[in-house]
């Protein structure tokens, strides 16, 4: 099955820096890449998801890039705000098996 | 358009009892899976369902856990004779095709004393 690293497990921004979350994964055949947002005690939210046959995606201040050939995405976050601090999780998704990072424990301090 | 509906919200149960977790998928979609979620890990994936079929159950233990999802109602997610170690936040997840673009429900924080 899939099995998705992701790195690092925390990061600490001041307000305004840019924020960068890598993941990698190793099934070759995974073609379907989300982000989620958790914030404390909440669901996770989709933020942004790319697919792979594209090699990069934004939405406002969120962008995702994605790797086919070494097999890692990453989402960067510009201009952080304190309201981004929250526990983000990546995924790659084959068909039906979907499998999560660890997760990244975001915090912008103001 | 509801999205992804989770009952109950919080659940008590004693070792030994049977806890039901209910999910509504969001309108239109036919695919739920379930994770699990420890405090300060990861979602990990227990089980994937469609309309009257189980897809995939690979994540879900073998023993006491067990899903379905009727033609009509909820999904739901039985634990039988929990343990202390089932405590955690149990999540459900729709999505209109496959696996992309899950929507997450708000959760069931499961707790076995």
């Amino acid at each position: 099955g899939e099995n998705v690293e992701q790195h690092p497990s925390t990061l600490s921004v001041q307000e305004g820096d840019s924020a960068v979350i890598k993941c990698t994964y190793s099934d070759s055949a995974s073609n379907y890449f989300p982000w989620y947002k958790q914030e404390l005690g909440k669901r996770p939210q989709l933020i942004i998801d790319i697919r792979s046959n594209v090699g990069e995606k934004k939405d406002q201040r969120i962008a995702v890039t994605l790797n086919k050939t070494a097999k890692h995405f990453s989402l960067h976050i510009t201009e952080t705000q304190p309201e981004d601090s929250a526990v983000y999780f990546c995924a790659a998704i084959r068909n039906n098996d979907m499998r999560f990072g660890a997760g990244t424990r975001l915090t912008v301090k103001p | 358009n509801a999205g992804v509906m989770q009952n109950p919200r919080h659940l008590v149960r004693r070792r030994g009892q049977e806890a039901r977790l209910r999910c509504s998928p969001m309108k239109g979609h036919s695919h739920v899976y379930w994770y699990r979620q420890l405090p300060e890990e990861g979602l990990k994936f227990m089980v994937y369902l469609q309309k009257e079929n189980i897809i995939d159950e690979s994540g879900m233990p073998k023993e006491r856990f067990s899903a379905e999802f009727p033609k009509e109602g909820p999904s739901i997610l039985r634990i039988q004779q929990v343990v202390r170690g089932d405590s955690a936040a149990y999540f459900c997840a729709s999505s209109p095709q496959t696996a992309y673009e899950q929507y997450f429900g708000p959760g069931t924080r499961l707790t076995v004393t």
